[in-house]
Order: C-alpha cells, then sequence, then structure tokens
C-alpha cells in the first residue's frame, strides 16, 4: 500500500539533546512537508522540500533542521535550540507543490 | 495576522441532521481550498477541496461551498453520523503554499 509512514510515535527528549523524526513516503511525491501541531491550534508549516536535495524554511523554522538526501525521506531534526519542542508532528507529501498533501500519523514529541 | 480562520473551537450536532462548518479567510490570493479531517493521535486526512472559480463541489454526504465575496468557505455534513466526530481543518493555497485553520471540533451525538 502506498502510504507515508512516521517513527517513532512517541519520542522523549531531554533537556540540551537533539532527536530526529523519521518520515517516508512511497507515494512518489516530489514535494514533501514537515508541520508542528500544539493544542488547540492548526498547523504551522516547520520545512518543506519541492525536490531531492532541497529545501526551504517555512513559517517556524528556527530550532529545527531537515535533509532530503533520497525522494522517499525527509528527516526532521529538533535541536537543542528549540526552546518549546513538545507538540505533535505531521510530516505530509504531495505530488507537486501545492497538490493536495496527504499526512503521515503523525509523532508525539515530548519533553523530559 | 491569521489569514485563516474557524472562529467556532466546537460544533455539536445530532446524528442525522446536518453539520456546518465554517471558514473565514483575508488573503484575496488564495486560489484553492481544502477540507482535511483528523481523529486524535492520527494525521489528517483529505476530505474535499474547491478551486476559487467555483462556488460548489459535492461529495457523497460533503459539500464545500465558496462564497469570494465574503471570503467565506462552510463544510456541510449531511446528514451526520457519529463516525464524523473529529477535528476538521480548513486549508487555503496560495502560491503553492497551504495556510491551515485552527479547527473545529464536530461532535456528533447518537
Amino acid at each position: 500500500d502506498g502510504g507515508i509512514t512516521q517513527s517513532p510515535k512517541y519520542l522523549f527528549r531531554k533537556e540540551g539533546q537533539n532527536v530526529t523524526l523519521s518520515c517516508e513516503q512511497n507515494l512518489n511525491h516530489d514535494a514533501m512537508y514537515w508541520y508542528r501541531q500544539d493544542p488547540g491550534q492548526g498547523l504551522r508549516l516547520i520545512y518543506y522540500s519541492q525536490i531531492v536535495n532541497d529545501f526551504q524554511k517555512g513559517d517556524i523554522a528556527e530550532g529545527y533542521s531537515v535533509s532530503r538526501e533520497k525522494k522517499e525521506s525527509f528527516p526532521l531534526t529538533v535541536t537543542s535550540a528549540q526552546k518549546n519542542p513538545t507538540a505533535f508532528y505531521l510530516c505530509a507529501s504531495s505530488r507537486t507543490r501545492g497538490e493536495t498533501q496527504y499526512f503521515g500519523p503523525g509523532t508525539r514529541l515530548l519533553v523530559l | 495576522d491569521q489569514q485563516v480562520k474557524q472562529n467556532s473551537p466546537s460544533l455539536s450536532v445530532q446524528e442525522g441532521r446536518i453539520s456546518i462548518l465554517n471558514c473565514d479567510y483575508t488573503n484575496s490570493m488564495f486560489d484553492y481550498f481544502l477540507w482535511y479531517k483528523k481523529y486524535p493521535a492520527e494525521g489528517p486526512t483529505f476530505l474535499i477541496s474547491i478551486s476559487s472559480i467555483k462556488d460548489k463541489n459535492e461529495d457523497g454526504r460533503f459539500t464545500v461551498f465558496l462564497n469570494k465575496s465574503a471570503k467565506h468557505l462552510s463544510l456541510h455534513i449531511v446528514p451526520s453520523q457519529p463516525g464524523d466526530s473529529a477535528v476538521y481543518f480548513c486549508a487555503a493555497r496560495d502560491a503553492g503554499k497551504s495556510t491551515f485553520g485552527d479547527g473545529t471540533t464536530l461532535t456528533v451525538k447518537p
């Protein structure tokens, strides 16, 4: 089945630690996205990538980094510079940028 | 400045009745609008969309209406079913970038 997978489902971060969230898609989509959702709020764009080896900052990129070495994969690293990382993180992909986005199941990040 | 607003955080309706979820936007450059449905601890799933050149799009029990002059979008679900209980996000697209509202939690009571 084609789809988007995210792992892990839950992730715990210690103070000062970098953690990496995985996102993989087998939909052959060119564009991939990372969003953050906080309680009672909508989705805010962290980073997006339109094509392999290219990515752009979204609205709230500070404290995050990404890579796009393969078309299928778009990992997100939450660095120690992100002071309020507790949130639900959603990865999405679309055939090209601007087309309908399809979302993964999400990763909940908690700080110990 | 929030460009896409869903002013009702929650909505409760009886099974079999109509659910109407509303969304207002401020950016006149938005050219495509979407509704997503989200269950707790899951990713949003695409529900229905509408281009800015249309004023209505229907898919089964779901109909989206667009009023460009009022910059208003609505999703009608009829008849509502308990399985429709979820958070509904509207999203608007401009130059490839999608902006999401904060969501409305719909509860359909049996």
